[in-house]
């Protein structure tokens, strides 16, 4: 059982370029989350998604574009690559948004934009 | 704007000691607060889920407990050993139905 994926582990990018991070996950959770990690900040949230065509911001969404067409695939692109988005993202599910269900995270996908 | 404050930030222990640091969130609204374990090229993964003032978990040497009257949350490590270095983070929800809100961890090194 895979759980949570994510692709490509590694890319490094130029800016302006666009970059699309694949998060895709087998337990049918419903929500699914992208963070990324910054130094001195911890985890920020930039988008998730209550279920398939439902998706909401968080704290840093700007420069990103999430789809949900499917559970169990939840894309986060990155439209014009800049190099503060230089960051390790990671794709975390839950099973529902009770407030109280553990937050289950994917490897990380480390980004690098020249 | 929701602020959750880990202190200290980094923290370096002698191996076989004991150790603990604090999360702190508003105490205004509480739901549940969340810790973390986080090992370097790893992902995060969950320790605990705290919901009730007064709780208090545990596995194995690691436990928390929780304050939601004054809006903290410490953790323990007893007796730290190498595989502890991590950085621990945790998270507090004020809402069944809101985001949790993830601290900037306590970025643990124990030395043998």
């Amino acid at each position: 059982d895979a759980g949570i994926t994510q692709s490509p582990r590694y890319k490094i990018t130029e800016t302006g370029r666009q970059v699309t991070l694949m998060c895709h996950q087998t337990w049918s959770h419903s929500y699914m989350f992208w963070y990324r990690q910054d130094l001195g900040h911890g985890l920020r949230l930039i988008y998730y998604s209550a279920a398939a065509d439902i998706t909401d911001k968080g704290e840093v969404p700007d420069g990103y574009v999430v789809s949900r067409s499917k559970t169990e695939n939840f894309p986060l692109t990155l439209e014009s690559a800049t190099r503060s988005q230089t960051s390790v993202y990671f794709c975390a599910t839950e099973y529902s948004r009770s407030g109280r269900d553990t937050q289950y995270f994917g490897p990380g996908t480390r980004l690098t934009v020249l | 704007i929701l602020n959750v404050e880990q202190s200290p930030q980094s923290l370096h222990v002698q191996e076989g000691d004991s150790t603990n640091f604090t999360c702190s969130f508003p105490s205004s609204n509480f739901y549940a607060l969340h810790w973390y374990r986080w090992e370097t090229a790893k992902s995060p993964e969950a320790l605990f889920v705290m919901t009730l003032n007064g709780d208090e978990k545990k596995k194995g040497r690691i436990s928390a407990t929780l304050n939601t009257k004054e809006g903290y949350s410490y953790l323990y490590i007893k007796g730290s050993q190498p595989e502890d270095s991590a950085t621990y983070l945790c998270a507090y929800s004020y809402s069944s139905a809101s985001k949790i809100i993830f601290g900037s961890g306590t970025r643990l090194s124990i030395r043998p």
